[in-house]
């Protein structure tokens, strides 16, 4: 079975710092990643997707995302965060199963941007 | 932006009341989800839909059903609600077609059962 795991609850930053959440997955079949943001009393928010092609993916926000084959992983990454980035960043992976596209999520990571 | 609603976004409800939380979307897809999120914990899918008249329980066991009556609404219902089941409720949407595609949230509705 599919799993995803987001190797930090937390990750506290200054402003203008550069930042690194972590994702793992485990999977036997081909794998289909996304990061999903969700600011406080909203819903999620595609930040990124990685389907095939390039590892390196580039998202919105100044977000982007490596897609690692052999360490199974998909990070997420920003050079320079603002205030405006804190919040709780899902990672996912998806598979067909049956005709359903089926999203398996990670805990999430708390993203807290500090001045 | 995606087009995906529900409401309410806020309900405090007492135990054994009836709600139906709705979600509707705009945007013309076929297949809908509903998902479950406890604080700080990640999300748990607990039904979802192919198209009209598909719905099918999730990999989290849920008390609540719903029904795919129209193609861009995607109700969820709690007969009988308890304190277990507060949480907050997510729907989601996406393309139709063989291949991946990702989904669309709405803003989610904040369930709390006293």
């Amino acid at each position: 079975a599919q799993s995803v795991t987001q190797l930090d609850s937390q990750v506290p930053v200054f402003e203008e710092a550069p930042v690194e959440l972590r994702c793992n997955y485990s999977s036997s079949v081909s794998v289909y990643l996304f990061w999903y943001v969700q600011y406080p009393n909203q819903g999620l928010q595609l930040l990124l997707k990685y389907l095939s092609g390039s590892t390196l993916v580039k998202g919105i926000n100044g977000f982007e995302a490596e897609f690692n084959k052999s360490q199974t992983s998909f990070h997420l990454r920003k050079p320079s965060v603002h205030i405006s980035d804190t919040a709780e960043y899902f990672c996912a992976v998806s598979t067909i199963s049956g005709g359903y596209n089926k999203l398996i999520f990670g805990a999430g990571t708390r993203l807290a941007v500090h001045p | 932006e995606a087009d995906i609603y529900q409401t309410p976004r806020y309900l405090v409800i007492g135990t054994g009341k009836k709600i139906t939380l709705e979600c509707s979307q705009t945007m013309g897809h076929d297949k809908m989800y509903w998902y479950q999120q406890d604080p700080g914990m990640e999300l748990h899918l607990i039904h979802y839909s192919y198209g009209v008249n598909s719905t099918e329980k999730g990999d989290l066991s849920s008390e609540s059903t719903v029904s795919r009556i129209r193609t861009e609404h995607f109700p969820l219902t709690l007969e009988s609600a308890r304190p277990s089941h507060t949480s907050q409720y997510l729907c989601a949407s996406s393309e139709t077609g063989a291949g991946i595609y990702e989904q669309y949230f709405g803003p989610g509705t904040r369930l709390t059962v006293t």
